[in-house]
């Protein structure tokens, strides 16, 4: 079975500053997917960021960055430059090369400072 | 191209009472789920599909039923509500191309009351 663990229930940042989250996953699959998303206020679920578990170089987008250490079993994401937008609950989820399930973590909350 | 549509966005209903969650997607994605999101619990797998015609049962399927008609829609049946039924559940549909996997667009979310 697949775990995913999220162990900070909350964090704070203050604006423009940098910020990283932590996840840390079980899974004896080699071939597997992990992703961030995020939930606003609004309950809607976003995708932030995907990375690839066969590739060894972390994925990027804009100011959302992950670092992946595939044999410690980890995938961090960092936000750069936070901003009052970035508040909200962030999920940590895996998922099998087979796609048809994905587990989640319990999610942090950040609230971004102004 | 609306993504995932799920009604209704609210909905209270009484202890034993049945009802149906709708799900649509209209990017002809292959796989779709239902979730279940409790605080502290993040979100449950409560049933998945691969495709029309396949179901099958997640993390947490006790009480719930679903089925597979067609490629776009996905509804899920509370067949007796109990309080323990009280969440917010969330569809989502994923697709896969040259192998690879690309993530689920979710729903916005049924707010689900069993008193």
């Amino acid at each position: 079975a697949q775990t995913v663990t999220q162990s900070q229930p909350e964090m704070s940042v203050q604006e423009a500053e940098t910020v990283t989250l932590s996840c840390t996953y079980d899974t004896s699959e080699s071939n597997y997917y992990l992703f961030w998303y995020k939930q606003p206020p609004s309950r809607q679920m976003i995708l932030v960021i995907r990375q690839e578990a066969y590739k060894q170089q972390n994925a990027t987008e804009n100011r959302f960055s992950v670092n992946f250490q595939k044999a410690a079993k980890s995938f961090s994401l960092k936000i750069s430059d936070s901003q009052l937008g970035d508040t909200a609950m962030y999920f940590c989820a895996f998922m099998l090369h087979t796609g048809n399930q994905f587990y989640f973590g319990t999610g942090t909350s950040l609230t971004v400072i102004p | 191209n609306a993504g995932v549509t799920q009604t209704p966005k609210f909905q209270v209903l009484k202890t034993g009472q049945s009802m149906t969650l709708q799900c649509a997607q209209d990017m002809n994605h292959e796989y779709m789920s239902w979730y279940r999101q409790d605080p502290g619990m993040g979100l449950r797998l409560i049933h998945y599909s691969v495709g029309a015609g396949i179901t099958d049962q997640g993390e947490v399927p006790n009480g719930y039923n679903v089925s597979r008609s067609t490629t776009e829609d996905f509804p899920l049946r509370l067949l007796s509500a109990a309080p323990s039924q009280t969440s917010v559940y969330f569809c989502a549909s994923s697709y896969s191309s040259g192998g690879r996997q690309y993530g689920y667009t979710f729903g916005s979310g049924t707010r689900l009351t069993v008193v």
